[in-house]
């Protein structure tokens, strides 16, 4: 069965500071790999998605994450955080060639301070 | 384009009643998925709807049964509530030729 973690559960970065949010996942084969975000009492908001091609994938908002398959992580990140970026992030995936259901990790608690 | 929407944003129930969650999926999409995201979890797959079937479902119970009508939109049935049950449940469509989901707001379910 696949799994997703998310070590942290709250990141603290100052406003202008580079941010990462860390995601590790355990599913055979190369899967499909997304990121959301929720902002209190909303549902998700899609940032990024890895479907194949290029390690390095650009989102939504700045953000932007990066594949790696020998780590089977994919990070999320952000030059230049913004106190507008303070939510709860998750990561997500599916198997590929598997059931089109996401499996999410347990999400990190984003605070920018300014 | 529209979004998913949902309805109702919230919701009261008591113990062993009966509960209905409706979705409207975004314009295009043909494929319906449930997930219940209880406080401070991630969200958990119910099950997914794709051209009226059910498409797969996750470890719930079969008091938690779904509908999907011939316009994509979907319900979420849920019998002999359990205060367990209490939960945001989020509606995602997407269509069959990508791994776009769009979710909705949600519906926050509180069972007393």
């Amino acid at each position: 069965a696949q799994s997703v973690a998310q070590p942290e559960d709250q990141v603290n970065v100052a406003e202008g500071n580079p941010l990462t949010v860390k995601c590790t996942y355990s599913v055979s084969g190369n899967p499909y790999l997304f990121w959301y975000v929720q902002y209190p009492n909303r549902g998700l908001q899609f940032l990024l998605k890895y479907i194949t091609g290029d390690n390095l994938v650009k989102g939504s908002y700045g953000f932007e994450a990066e594949f790696n398959k020998s780590q089977t992580s994919f990070h999320l990140k952000k030059p230049s955080a913004l106190v507008s970026d303070s939510a709860l992030y998750f990561c997500a995936v599916i198997p590929r060639g598997g059931r089109r259901a996401l499996t999410f990790g347990s999400g990190t608690r984003l605070q920018v301070q300014p | 384009e529209t979004g998913v929407t949902q309805s109702p944003t919230h919701l009261i129930k008591t113990r062993g009643q009966q509960v209905t969650l409706r979705c409207s999926s975004q314009s295009g999409h043909n494929t319906v998925s449930w997930y219940q995201q209880a406080l401070g979890q991630g969200p958990q797959f119910i099950f997914q709807y794709y051209r009226e079937e059910e498409n797969g479902r996750g470890n719930f119970p079969p008091r938690f049964s779904g509908l999907q009508f011939p316009n994509y939109s979907s319900e979420l049935n849920v019998n002999a509530l359990e205060l367990d049950d209490s939960a945001l449940y989020l509606c995602a469509s997407s269509s069959e030729d990508n791994y776009g989901y769009t979710f909705g707001s949600g519906t926050r379910l509180t069972v007393v």
